[in-house]
This record gives C-alpha cells, structure tokens and sequence, in this order.
C-alpha cells in the first residue's frame, strides 16, 4: 500500500516552454502532498507544500510562479514549470503523506522522481 | 535547516550489520525520528521510524537513545542492493506541521 505515482519519469524540453509533471497518490488520500527537487551529488531540497483545495505554501527563496502547483483532488498534484531555463534542470520528487490512514506508516511515501533537462 | 547530523559516507561488509548513526541533540517532544533512503536516481524509500521505543521491522530496526538525542539505524545483514544514501529526519506529525526536510545523508557503501 502508499504507492505513489509520478509522471513522466523524464522530460526533455526546450527553454522557454514550461512542463507539467503530475503525482498520484494511487491507493491513499493525500490531503498534503510535498515537492522536492534535487541537484546531483545534492540532497533533496523542499520547494513547496501543496494542500488540497488550497494555495501551496512556497519555501523561501522558490519562486511561486515559476513553479505553479496545483492540488485540485485528494489523489492528484502537479507541479509545472514555467518557462523553462538550463538552469531549472533538475530531478523533481514528489511525495505524499498518507495520514491516519490504518495500515500506513504516518511517514510519506516519495514518487520515483522526474528527470528534466531543459535544453 | 536540517536537524541531524549524520557521517558522509561509511563502509560495510557484505553479510555483516551496517549501523548507521544519527544525532539530533535538538529534537522536540514531539517530533518522531524517521529514516529513508534512497538509490542512486529513485525516490527515497522509507525504512523505519520511532518516537522513543526501539523498533524494528522487516527491513531493519532502529535504537533511539534514552534522552532521544541521537540514534542508529542497524541493517542486520547487508547486501549490496542496500548500498544507498541513508536519510535520518527528525519531524512532528503532519497535524502538527512537521515537514520532512532532508541533511546530507550517509552514502553507505556495501562492499562484496
């Protein structure tokens, strides 16, 4: 159980055109979700926290529109990066907390990331 | 910023217990001690948590100190699949706010 699903797994895009990445939580709730992105050789760095029904609370120094993130139901967040630059190539990682729900772990279960180059 | 402090890197041999450490001499009563990792290109995996008990699962179990300001994480018999940077987090409940934020890890490395 607590499966999380992130899509695409990579991406490759032009500079200037924004990507969507989308993360399901697949066989739980999740009223909150978290994104991350990550540098290489780097740790995981939170960008934002995302509720359902609710405006996203940004990590200081993450640009807001920039990184537009959108909760609309309890199973599904997304994270779109608009006008994309070399720069904002990274490895995003989202992750979902499954709550009180019996049987889980209280923890949050991470997506297997999303790989984006911006060319 | 991270609240634990964690070695860079360690060694470990094939078949033999890792123990990995972790301080974290500013935990609050209510913050849980959490540990994930993750390999190489994946998203982080978690392993086990714990508030003040001792724990143990399937994948490993993890010692918590009596004033909880450090702890260990122990993978009994280490393979080389369990090579991996070993995340220790200290957080509160969701409700309560608690957010996950990451340190540098442990790269632990397991050797044949």
């Amino acid at each position: 159980g607590a499966v999380v699903s992130q899509h695409p797994s990579w991406v490759i895009c032009k500079s200037g055109t924004s990507v969507k990445i989308e993360c399901r939580s697949l066989d739980f709730q999740a009223t909150t979700m978290f994104w991350y992105r990550q540098f290489p050789k780097q740790s995981l760095m939170l960008m934002a926290t995302s509720n359902e029904g609710s405006k996203a609370t940004y990590e200081q120094g993450v640009e807001k529109d920039k990184f537009l993130i959108n909760h609309a139901s309890l199973t599904l967040s997304t994270l779109t990066v608009t006008s994309a630059h070399p720069e904002d190539s990274s490895f995003y990682i989202c992750s979902a907390a499954a709550g009180a729900t019996p049987g889980h772990n209280y923890g949050y279960t991470f997506g297997s990331g999303t790989r984006l180059t911006v060319v | 910023d991270a609240k634990t402090t964690q070695p860079p890197s360690m060694d470990c041999a094939e078949g033999r217990a890792a123990n990995l450490p972790c301080n974290h001499s500013t935990i609050s009563g209510n913050e849980y001690v959490y540990w994930y990792r993750q390999i190489h290109s994946q998203g982080p995996q978690y392993i086990i948590h714990g508030l003040k008990n001792n724990e143990t699962n399937e994948m490993a179990s993890l010692i918590i100190t009596e004033d909880r300001k450090s702890s260990t994480l122990i993978l009994p018999h280490a393979t080389l699949r369990d090579t991996a940077v070993y995340y220790c987090i200290v957080r509160a409940l969701l409700n309560q706010g608690g957010k996950l934020i990451f340190g540098q890890g442990t790269e632990l490395s397991v050797k044949p």
